[in-house]
């Protein structure tokens, strides 16, 4: 069984500094973790991924997120956010299942961007 | 490159009519194809896979159905809508392998 826990539903930053949102995983095997991004009404755009290659994965638009396997964590972060960051964030854990590959997501982080 | 297209975009649609949404995917064979909801203020909820041309996958039981009748087609049905069916609703495909999912712009369905 595999779980995703985004620890906060709610993140505010005033624009030009760091962001910083977090999530917790469970997982049975060795997963791939993966952040997306979603605007208001609009599908659902992949960030980065972590698939058990290099531990600090970095992603478009100017995130990172790094993989710690002993705190079981994998958040994302950016050095200074912009007005147009401001979306929801999806992280996400996938398992192997039926020949495909399941996707168990976070309830979402809401990111606001303030001037 | 691979894109992929729901219709329609939004959607009304009464108590008791039936529904009919169609995901197509370009420039890729064989793709896994997902069908998810996210309700207001939630994550997201996987409703149905296909790893191939008849084959689903149904995760949750419900008053929805899925069919695959081409390699790159998926169609999310119902006979009959009910106010809980409102929602957005997303299509993805992937590869076999790769593990990421990439979805589709998406619909809003809202029963009245």
């Amino acid at each position: 069984a595999q779980s995703v826990t985004q620890l906060d539903s709610h993140v505010s930053v005033s624009e030009g500094t760091p962001v910083l949102l977090r999530c917790n995983y469970s997982s049975s095997y060795s997963p791939s973790l993966f952040w997306y991004v979603q605007h208001p009404n609009k599908g659902l755009q992949l960030l980065l991924k972590y698939t058990s290659a290099a531990t600090l994965v970095k992603g478009i638009n100017g995130f990172e997120a790094e993989f710690k396997k002993s705190e079981t964590s994998f958040h994302l972060t950016k050095p200074s956010a912009h007005m147009s960051d401001a979306a929801e964030y999806f992280c996400v854990v996938s398992a192997r299942a039926g020949g495909g590959n399941k996707l168990t997501f976070g309830t979402g982080t809401q990111l606001k961007v303030e001037l | 490159s691979q894109t992929i297209h729901q219709w329609p975009a939004t959607l009304v649609q009464p108590v008791g009519s039936p529904l009919s949404l169609e995901c197509t995917v370009e420039g890729t064979s064989n793709p896994n194809l997902y069908w998810y909801r996210q309700a207001a203020g939630r994550g997201l909820q996987l409703l149905f896979y296909s790893v191939g041309i008849g084959q689903i996958s149904s995760e949750v039981p419900q008053n929805l159905s899925a069919s695959r009748p081409q390699d790159r087609q998926f169609i999310l049905s119902s006979k009959k809508l009910l106010l809980s069916d409102s929602g957005f609703y997303l299509c993805a495909w992937s590869d076999t392998v790769a593990g990421v999912q990439y979805f589709g712009p998406g619909t809003r369905l809202t029963v009245t």
